[in-house]
């Protein structure tokens, strides 16, 4: 698609329950980062790929946190045993393969941990 | 590691008047930059970005940015401020040498009044 779709568009989940986000990139392009936005400003990257390969995880809460792109099929978010700290808005981000071609974003997942 | 500074979390403007939204930034590496626009509940809008070619960079809807190389700065412009306007905005560092993520800045919020 033209577009990165991010679904679902709210996630709500009681604390210590499973959560799973999941986005499919623009059609043609081969990287795809996760950022994690909290307090409506505030941007933490998580994790990027290059197709279905981990590319950075410098970001990744790894106790808790997995992500996955594998071919054919939208990339995942998942986070175990969810946590009140956890509630924020997850964006999804794709790119081409050439390092100076921007990353566009999906309009994101809010995520509610009650 | 790469930053970014944006003075001013909250700008107000007349409509018709200049929008100025300041962006400094750090790296360690001639930096690839880029002005995003969030309206509420969206995603990241691409507005314009800056890959070492010409330091004044045009972007949509009006915008456009001036690299400053010694003074590290990536100011956003706009000649007359439109209702439209209105959003938070974004400056954003590409860390080249750890697989493109971006660093924000805090973001600015723009109210434009009539």
């Amino acid at each position: 698609g033209e577009e990165v779709a991010q679904t679902p568009k709210h996630l709500v989940r009681g604390e210590g329950q499973k959560a799973k986000l999941y986005c499919a990139p623009i059609k043609g392009h081969s990287y795809v980062f996760w950022y994690q936005q909290v307090l409506k400003n505030e941007f933490k990257f998580l994790i990027s790929f290059q197709n279905e390969n981990v590319f950075d995880e410098t970001g990744m809460p790894k106790e808790r946190f997995s992500a996955k792109c594998l071919p054919n099929s939208p990339c995942s978010l998942e986070i175990q045993a969810t946590k009140l700290e956890d509630s924020a808005v997850y964006f999804c981000a794709s790119s081409q393969s050439t390092e100076y071609q921007p990353q566009h974003f999906g309009d994101g997942t809010r995520l509610s941990i009650l | 590691a790469q930053s970014v500074t944006q003075l001013g979390s909250h700008v107000s403007v007349s409509e018709g008047a200049l929008v100025l939204l300041r962006c400094n930034y750090s790296s360690s590496v001639p930096p690839y930059l880029f002005w995003y626009v969030q309206y509420p509940n969206q995603g990241l809008q691409l507005l314009l970005k800056y890959t070492s070619a010409a330091t004044l960079v045009k972007g949509i809807n009006g915008f456009e940015a001036e690299f400053k190389k010694s003074e590290t700065s990536f100011h956003l412009t706009k000649p007359s401020a439109h209702m439209s306007d209105a959003a938070e905005y974004f400056c954003a560092v590409s860390d080249r040498a750890a697989g493109n993520k971006l660093t924000f800045g805090g973001g600015t919020r723009v109210l434009v009044k009539p």
